[in-house]
């Protein structure tokens, strides 16, 4: 299948402060993104579509002020947690579009304190 | 409302005893159904999609088919390592390729 890489794989903030996550095709470009979020037992949330070149679709509830989405290329997509709070703690996934499949990345622990 | 429903939550088997999970869904208008597994920690490992109603796909002990209504995962004679959260997801026409997951079949394999 094909490969999906997050960076980092887990970081710990303190509150207020801002985190990037990147996420990046390795072996195939993809036009679309999507960014989900996953809390302790619970199943995948999507957060946000992203489309290469253009602005970032957000689901109803998800602030887009907060969650900064930068698709900049066609293999890299970007989250950005501004000023995170506790409650932003969770485990943050990335997916990519190939054709008939969507391949998703490890996962990026965030925690913040 | 799209909605996806799995069952059971949790179950337990003994090494070799085969059983299936179930994915009910409701759609406006079904465009593909996705299987996944996802290792504690780790994110989703594609498995299948399926289509059209009657489709069947295969990989080692695990088959997935599907109905108007339902989609079954099909496990036969699981190992240990086959223990995982299934995931099963559903994408929609004209809801730009996004996945709708239902909550997830947490599956032990006891040896």
């Amino acid at each position: 299948g094909a490969v999906v890489s997050q960076h980092p794989s887990w970081v710990i903030c303190k509150s207020g402060t801002s985190v990037k996550i990147e996420c990046r095709s390795l072996d195939f470009q993809a036009t679309t993104m999507f960014w989900y979020r996953q809390f302790p037992k619970q199943s995948l949330m999507l957060m946000a579509t992203s489309n290469e070149g253009s602005k970032a679709t957000y689901e109803q509830g998800v602030e887009k002020d907060k969650f900064l989405i930068n698709h900049a290329s066609l293999t890299l997509s970007t989250l950005t947690v501004t000023s995170a709070h506790p409650e932003d703690s969770s485990f943050y996934i990335c997916s990519m579009d190939r054709g008939d499949e969507q391949y998703f990345g490890p996962g990026t622990r965030l925690t913040v304190t | 409302e799209d909605q996806v429903t799995q069952s059971p939550e949790a179950l337990r088997l003994q090494e070799g005893e085969s059983s299936s999970l179930n994915c009910s869904y409701t759609v406006s208008g079904l465009r593909g159904l996705f299987w996944y597994r996802q290792d504690p920690g780790k994110g989703p490992e594609f498995l299948f999609t399926l289509y059209s109603a009657g489709e069947e796909k295969e990989k080692e002990r695990l088959k997935a088919t599907l109905t108007k209504k339902e989609s079954f995962l099909h496990i036969t004679a699981p190992k240990p390592e086959d223990s995982a959260t299934y995931l099963c997801a559903v994408q929609v026409y004209n809801q730009g390729g996004k996945l709708i997951f239902g909550q997830g079949t947490e599956l032990s394999v006891k040896p």
